[in-house]
């Protein structure tokens, strides 16, 4: 069965603190994975995607992809309160045909204290 | 902006009804996707569908049906509805690159 894994959590941090999100994936084929953020009674919304190993950068977050030891990452610098949510990590996965389709991750709760 | 909309926020039926959860998406996405969310276990596929009148089952179909009689509008029906099938029902459209979710659907089954 193809899965994705992520640290348990909860996951606290000080503000200012910096946070790392991890993920590892099962289908060594994966070529795309995404970070969403969903707050309590929200939907998931798309904060990150990367598709390349090595780093990618959006403002205070930061994504790292390692294809070979199939693990994805989301650092969060200068996490700020409103940083609180619930991170999902999502791999697109083969799903046979010419079909693919997103595996999510149980997410991490991370919670940033002021 | 992608725009996925769901019929309702939320919704309280009773044990046995029919219920219909629509789902809206304006970005011509030939794919589009039902799950369901629940505490502890996540996001969880229900059906999915890559062009009008296809459907194919996700990792927990039973219990449900959807129905995709056009390109922009997809629809998850519970048949017979249980109290186990109280959740967080969200619909999502992908493009090549992008998933996009709805507000969402909170189920409550009585």
């Amino acid at each position: 069965q193809k899965e994705v894994e992520q640290n348990s959590g909860p996951l606290s941090v000080p503000e200012g603190a910096i946070a790392s999100l991890n993920c590892t994936y099962s289908d060594r084929g994966s070529q795309s994975f995404f970070w969403y953020r969903q707050y309590s009674g929200k939907s998931p919304e798309l904060i990150m995607s990367i598709y390349s190993n090595g780093d990618k950068e959006d403002g205070r977050f930061t994504a790292q992809l390692n294809k070979a030891s199939q693990y994805v990452s989301l650092l969060i610098r200068d996490s700020q309160p409103s940083d609180s949510a619930t991170y999902l990590c999502a791999v697109n996965m083969y799903s046979g045909g010419s079909n693919y389709k997103l595996t999510f991750g149980k997410g991490t709760l991370l919670t940033v204290n002021p | 902006d992608v725009k996925v909309t769901q019929s309702s926020r939320y919704l309280v039926k009773r044990t046995g009804e029919k219920v219909f959860l629509e789902c809206v998406q304006d970005m011509d996405h030939e794919n589009m996707f039902w799950y369901r969310q629940d505490p502890g276990l996540g996001l969880r596929l229900i059906y999915f569908s890559y062009d009008v009148k296809m459907k194919e089952k996700g990792d927990i179909p039973e219990g449900y049906s959807v129905s995709r009689e056009k390109k922009e509008r997809f629809s998850l029906i519970l048949e017979s509805a249980s109290t186990n099938q109280t959740s967080m029902y969200l619909c999502a459209s992908r493009d090549d690159a992008t998933q996009y979710f709805g507000p969402g659907t909170r189920l409550l089954v009585l």
